[in-house]
């Protein structure tokens, strides 16, 4: 059981350059989401999906998208890459209401120059 | 929105020693309180829940967790720590006034512990 793979785990980006973000779980759980860690600061909410084909916005989306379009997947794409967005990032997924724990995948390391 | 705060950037303690790494919480509804602990390099490994009833709560690794409602408080504990458990601890909360239609986890600053031998 794989649980929550994440892919690059490291990527370093010029300015301007746009990527994806790879996220996938095997747990067949509804609720999926992103999360940037920034030393000091925690982890902050980007984005999040309660199922394929509904997203919405976390606590820091702007310069981030995604998608849901199946239960498995849940890419995070960055446009336009600015040197603010370098952190590392967590994909998490858990199954639906409030007393389910968090999934972590292992992270993405990003920076941008 | 819900949020969570620890007041402590850095715990020390020697091994052997009991442990209490703070964390205090606010929501609109019933709290679902959460401890993850962070290895480097690593994601986010689920710890314990507070979810409802007895206030005490515990968990992985020997570690436990107390609920307290009055001062919003869910501090992590462990009777005798080891070297083992130095590494990077979250505490998080979901609200619970959005029933299912809310899973957005907040997550605290995060608090290093170190344990000396």
């Amino acid at each position: 059981n794989a649980g929550v793979t994440q892919t690059p785990k490291f990527q370093v980006l010029k300015t301007g350059q746009s990527m994806t973000l790879q996220c996938a779980q095997d747990m067949n759980h509804e609720y999926m989401s992103w999360y940037r860690q920034d030393p000091g600061m925690g982890l902050r909410l980007i984005h999040y999906s309660v199922g394929a084909g509904i997203t919405d916005q976390g606590e820091v989306p702007n310069g981030y998208n995604v998608s849901r379009s199946t239960t498995e997947d849940f890419p995070l794409r960055l446009l336009s890459a600015a040197p603010s967005q370098t952190s590392v990032y967590f994909c998490a997924s858990s199954y639906r209401g409030p007393n389910s724990p968090l999934h972590f995948g292992n992270g993405t390391r990003l920076t941008v120059t | 929105a819900q949020s969570v705060a620890q007041p402590e950037d850095q715990v020390n303690v020697a091994e052997g020693n009991p442990l209490t790494v703070k964390c205090t919480y606010s929501v609109s509804g019933n709290p679902y309180l959460f401890w993850y602990v962070q290895y480097p390099n690593r994601g986010l490994q689920f710890l314990l829940k507070y979810i409802t009833g007895d206030n005490l709560v515990k968990g992985s690794y020997g570690f436990e967790a107390e609920f307290n409602k009055s001062q919003t408080s869910f501090h992590l504990k462990k009777p005798s720590a080891l070297v083992s458990d130095s590494a990077l601890y979250f505490c998080a909360v979901r609200d619970g006034a959005g029933g299912n239609n809310n899973n957005d986890m907040r997550f605290g600053a995060g608090t290093r512990l170190t344990v000396k031998p």
